[in-house]
Formats: C-alpha cells, structure tokens, sequence
C-alpha cells in the first residue's frame, strides 16, 4: 500500500521569506500527487496535482511543486510567503486504479511579520 | 464555485452516544467520502460511496460506523456509540471519478469536530 510522510509538523518562516515544505511518498510505480492546503475554519483545498509530464507543477496563490522520482519526493515551495499563508498543508498520494488518497499527517505553516 | 458543506462544524457528545455527521456534496459528484483526522496525527481514510452503496472501507470503519444518502443530496456519517477515541475531525469529500487522465480529484468540506466526553 501506499504511504505518506511529512518530516516537519511545524514550519515557522518569516513573511516575505521562501519556503519550502517536505513530502515523501512510498509506492511502486508513480503516483498522483497532491497538496491541499487547510486555512482556519475552511475545507481542504486543492493547491496543486502532479499526474504526469513535467515534473515542475504550478498551482493556485504562487505555489509549485517538483516530482523527483529519484528521492520519492513531492516538495511544496513558495519563493514569497505571505502572512495568508498560514495554514496546515497536506500531501496526498493517489495510484493508478483507485479512488482512494492517502494523505500525510500535515505540515502546520507559521508566518511571522 | 461549488463546495461540499458540512454540519455540524462542532459537536460534542457523552461517550456511547449516537452521532450523525451530515454532509452535501456537489451536486454532480458520484463518488463520496468520509477521512478523519485526530489531533495530531494524519488524515485517514475511512470510506467510499458510490451508486447506492459503500465501494470501499478501511479497518477503522467498523460495525459502529455506517454511511448512508437518504435523499439523493445528503450524505451522511453515524457512530452509534461514541467511544472517547473517535474524538477527531471529520472530512467529507466528493469527485466525479477517475477523469481522462485516471486521476480522481476530491473536494472537501470544512470538517465536523466531534468531541466525545
């Protein structure tokens, strides 16, 4: 089966600073990749998906992610974090033939002014 | 832009105590979900729903857990008797299935904190 690992529960940065938060996945062949973000009171939404092609993936509010298969990685990045960022992020893994992501505990983002 | 939404956002209830989650999806989803989250740790998944029926459950739903779409726009969640371990938010989500590409992408509501006591 596969799974999801997020290394980092909080990650502090400044406004204005660059960030980048950790995914790793494990499974087999080469997944769907997603982060959604949680802002306070809100659902998760969808920031970004890698399924295939370019490995470099724009999403919504200027964030990117970069499927490295090599490390079984899917990092989220921003150059320019802004004080709204602050939420919980979460990376998922889907595969091929199911309906069925399987989700990281998330990354809790703090933005200090 | 359509949401999936959820209620209530908070409930707190005495252990033992029956709970029903409720959610709407969007209207032209087939597929429907419940994930839950404790505190702290991740975003489990425990069931899918499609054409009437659940299409796929993990360990966690159990006997105590049954899903169920009444109406045909309501989708809901019952723990017949809370226990203090299902303290935890609880996610619905819904997709129109595997897309050309094979992905399936899921919408999520804001969540049901369930607090057992």
């Amino acid at each position: 089966a596969q799974s999801v690992t997020q290394p980092d529960i909080h990650i502090t940065v400044s406004e204005g600073a660059s960030l980048e938060l950790r995914c790793n996945y494990s499974y087999g062949a080469t997944p769907y990749l997603f982060w959604y973000v949680q802002s306070p009171g809100q659902g998760l939404q969808l920031l970004l998906k890698y399924f295939s092609g370019d490995t470099l993936v724009q999403g919504i509010k200027g964030f990117e992610a970069e499927f490295k298969r090599s490390q079984s990685s899917f990092n989220l990045r921003k150059p320019s974090v802004h004080w709204s960022d602050a939420a919980e992020y979460f990376c998922a893994v889907g595969i091929r033939g199911s309906y069925i992501p399987t989700f990281g505990r998330g990354t809790s983002l703090i933005v200090h002014p | 832009e359509p949401e999936v939404t959820q209620t209530p956002s908070h409930q707190v209830t005495q252990m033992g105590q029956e709970v029903i989650l409720r959610c709407v999806p969007i209207s032209n989803h087939l597929y429907f979900y419940w994930y839950r989250q404790i505190l702290g740790q991740k975003v489990e998944f425990l069931v899918s729903f499609y054409n009437n029926e659940i299409s796929e459950k993990s360990e966690i739903f159990d006997d105590q857990f049954s899903v169920e779409r009444p109406d045909g726009s309501n989708f809901t969640l019952k723990i017949r008797s809370t226990k203090l371990e299902d303290s935890a938010m609880y996610f619905c989500a819904s997709s129109r299935g595997q897309g050309r590409d094979g992905a399936n992408v899921l919408t999520f509501g804001a969540g049901s904190r369930l607090t057992v006591l």
